[in-house]
């Protein structure tokens, strides 16, 4: 079964700087994998979907953008964060192909605090 | 209407009760169906796809009614370990879409 790594944990950062996530899946391979996001009190949100490698299709326009450079690895960035990007950062892989019940699995996430 | 609801909650149970979610989604073309238990600061995690023709595992029951668009989780004999929110999660076209979860807190 596959394994999820996020890092870091948890982040505090001032409004304005640059942002890095990483994600990444042990156990599979090809899989298809997510960023979400959770701000407090709220549903999972959907920020960003991969197919492939250098495959990245986006669900809400926003300051934040993602890359899959292998594989396995699944990053989220920005240049510049704002106070309402704090939330709660999961990333999450479902396996492929096209099977009916396709479940996701997630990361143990990240908690952002923007200050 | 929004895609995927769920009660509002949240439900305060003794143990040992039984209690009850549901949750309703609007697009009838839905393939596959879900529920997940999150835990307080914790990533969600998969309790139970949902069969069309239901599917129990241990005191847990999921029900479909595919006419309705509505889906159901059971919980028997509640445990104070099943305090959690419990999110109702429907497939579209491959994503997921995740309800807003109900909130469960079992007491003594």
């Amino acid at each position: 079964s596959q394994t999820i790594h996020q890092w870091p944990a948890t982040l505090v950062q001032p409004v304005g700087s640059p942002l890095s996530l990483e994600c990444t899946v042990e156990g599979t391979s090809n899989p298809n994998l997510y960023w979400y996001r959770q701000a407090a009190g709220r549903g999972l949100q959907l920020l960003f979907y991969s197919v492939g490698i250098g495959q990245i299709s986006s669900e809400v326009p926003q300051n934040l953008s993602a890359s899959r450079p292998q594989d396995r690895q699944f990053i989220l960035s920005s240049k510049k964060i704002l106070l309402s990007d704090s939330g709660f950062y999961l990333c999450a892989c479902q396996r492929r192909p096209g099977l009916v019940n396709n479940e996701q699995f997630f990361g143990p996430g990240t908690r952002l605090t923007v200050l | 209407r929004k895609e995927v609801e769920q009660d509002p909650g949240p439900f305060n149970v003794p143990e040992g009760a039984t209690v009850a979610f549901n949750c309703t989604y609007s697009n009838s073309a839905s393939q596959s169906f879900f529920w997940y238990r999150q835990d307080c600061r914790k990533e969600p995690k998969l309790l139970m796809s949902v069969y069309s023709s239901g599917n129990e595992d241990g005191r847990f029951t999921a029900q479909l009614n595919r006419a309705s668009q509505y889906i159901s989780l059971l919980i028997r004999d509640s445990k104070l370990s099943d305090s959690a929110t419990y999110l109702c999660v429907v497939n579209r076209q491959g994503n997921l879409i995740f309800g807003k979860g109900t909130k469960l807190s079992v007491k003594p």
